[in-house]
């Protein structure tokens, strides 16, 4: 069963229209990442979230936004989406618990801009 | 977290054993060594972690000296079913964030 879940696997939004990933998790890990992962790149980090604490990377742009209403969901909001957008966004979940502990990722989302 | 390094590519046949090495000069005490695997159109998975001298599970080994300022991930007999982008990362345990490097890519052929 899968434990990190990724809605939509595939998303077609228009330039400039706002768009949101989303993302749950059933895992009640208390952290989660949101990475952007472009063709034939390594995933880049966003931003993550230790419980409700959020964390932004310095080079996100403010274009990139989220939300995290509760342990199990995590949203990844673009406000203006532009061509260079389209990737492929990750969501990852991990516990703090423990001395280290693995990640785990959902399928992603693709996105495409049109 | 420490900046780690690998070879972006390696080419392999099926049936040998893949080593890929990661160099990692800057890793702190508290600072894990973590391989993860991703096909394409997936997210990355977890492989192996250790910290020190080896670790072995079921589909890796991991080799970190005792310097801990390099680690290699060994593949036995691997298959075409094992061509993937390998990431090494430092990972510190705690809230903190995942920062993925460039990677490999391996390739397994016939």
């Amino acid at each position: 069963d899968a434990m990190v879940i990724q809605n939509p696997r595939y998303q077609v939004t228009q330039f400039g229209k706002p768009v949101t990933l989303s993302c749950s998790q059933t895992l009640n890990h208390n952290v989660m990442y949101w990475y952007q992962q472009k063709s034939s790149q390594a995933p880049k980090l966003l931003f993550h979230y230790y419980d409700k604490d959020f964390n932004n990377e310095a080079d996100t742009p403010d274009n990139f936004q989220s939300r995290r209403p509760n342990t199990s969901f995590c949203f990844l909001d673009i406000r203006s989406p532009g061509l260079g957008d389209a990737a492929m966004y990750l969501c990852a979940t991990r516990t703090s618990t423990g001395l280290n502990t693995e990640a785990f990722f959902g399928q992603g989302t693709r996105l495409t801009v049109v | 977290l420490a900046k780690t390094t690998q070879p972006i590519s390696m080419d392999s046949y099926e049936g040998q054993e893949v080593n890929i090495t990661c160099s990692h000069n800057n890793i702190a005490t508290n600072d894990y060594i973590t391989w993860y695997q991703q096909f394409p159109s997936q997210g990355p998975r977890f492989i192996i972690q250790g910290y020190k001298t080896k670790v072995t599970n079921e589909v890796a080994s991991l080799f970190i000296p005792a310097d801990r300022k390099s680690s290699t991930l060994s593949l036995p007999r691997v298959s075409l079913s094992d061509t993937a982008v390998y990431y090494c990362l430092a990972t510190r345990g705690g809230g903190n964030k995942l920062t993925f490097g460039t990677g490999t890519q391996l390739k397994v052929e016939l």
